[in-house]
């Protein structure tokens, strides 16, 4: 079965600072892994994703994540916060071959101190 | 190219009342999804289709919920009657059939239920 895990509900960083927002994942198959960021009041965009190619993936504003297959994780990575990363992060896994099954994690958000 | 519209942004109805979402995919995606996400919580799909057929509407209310994509393309989310806990943001969703399965979201419709 498919599970995704986000293991911190909330986390603040100081401004220039980098991030770490953890993803934890449980999958049977080949998993398709993807975070995505929601600002107040927007709909929920497309950062990064990983579909069994390199195993670093860069994404938009100088995000980035790894997929670890030992670990069963692909935690997001900014080498330095911005103000304007303050917002919530979901982790999504789906299996590569059908949109079917889509689990999205319960969801991490980033607050940025000035 | 064209994200995934969705209209109306913004409505706020009495309990008891009914109210339409619709939502117009990327073209050529067929695959669509409507998710509710309630205030602080992550996205939970009511209903998926592929094409015009309903691939998954395990977590739709039917007694009060009700979805169609009559021509495969865009696709009409219905309420009646609301209640107070339907008061949520209505996301619609696509991604083409294969291809990674990347999800694309609209900006959300938000419902107020008074």
């Amino acid at each position: 079965a498919q599970s995704v895990t986000q293991l911190d509900s909330h986390v603040s960083v100081s401004e220039g600072t980098p991030v770490l927002l953890r993803c934890n994942y449980s999958s049977s198959y080949s998993p398709s892994l993807f975070w995505y960021v929601q600002h107040p009041n927007k709909g929920l965009q497309l950062l990064l994703k990983y579909t069994s190619a390199a195993t670093l993936v860069k994404g938009i504003n100088g995000f980035e994540a790894e997929f670890k297959k030992s670990e069963t994780s692909f935690h997001l990575t900014k080498p330095s916060a911005h103000m304007s990363d303050a917002a919530e992060y979901f982790c999504v896994v789906t299996l590569y071959s059908s949109a079917s099954k889509i689990i999205f994690g319960s969801g991490t958000r980033l607050s940025i101190r000035p | 190219e064209a994200g995934v519209a969705q209209s109306p942004r913004y409505k706020i109805i009495e309990k008891r009342q009914s109210v339409a979402f619709w939502c117009n995919p990327i073209s050529g995606h067929a695959t669509l999804y409507w998710y509710q996400q309630i205030l602080g919580q992550g996205p939970k799909l009511l209903i998926q289709f592929q094409n015009n057929g309903v691939v998954d509407d395990s977590q739709l209310p039917k007694d009060r919920f009700s979805a169609e994509r009559l021509k495969g393309v865009d696709s009409t989310l219905k309420i009646q009657p609301a209640k107070l806990e339907d008061s949520a943001v209505y996301l619609c969703a696509s991604s083409a059939l294969w291809g990674g399965n990347t999800i694309y979201f609209g900006e959300g419709s938000w419902l107020t239920v008074v």
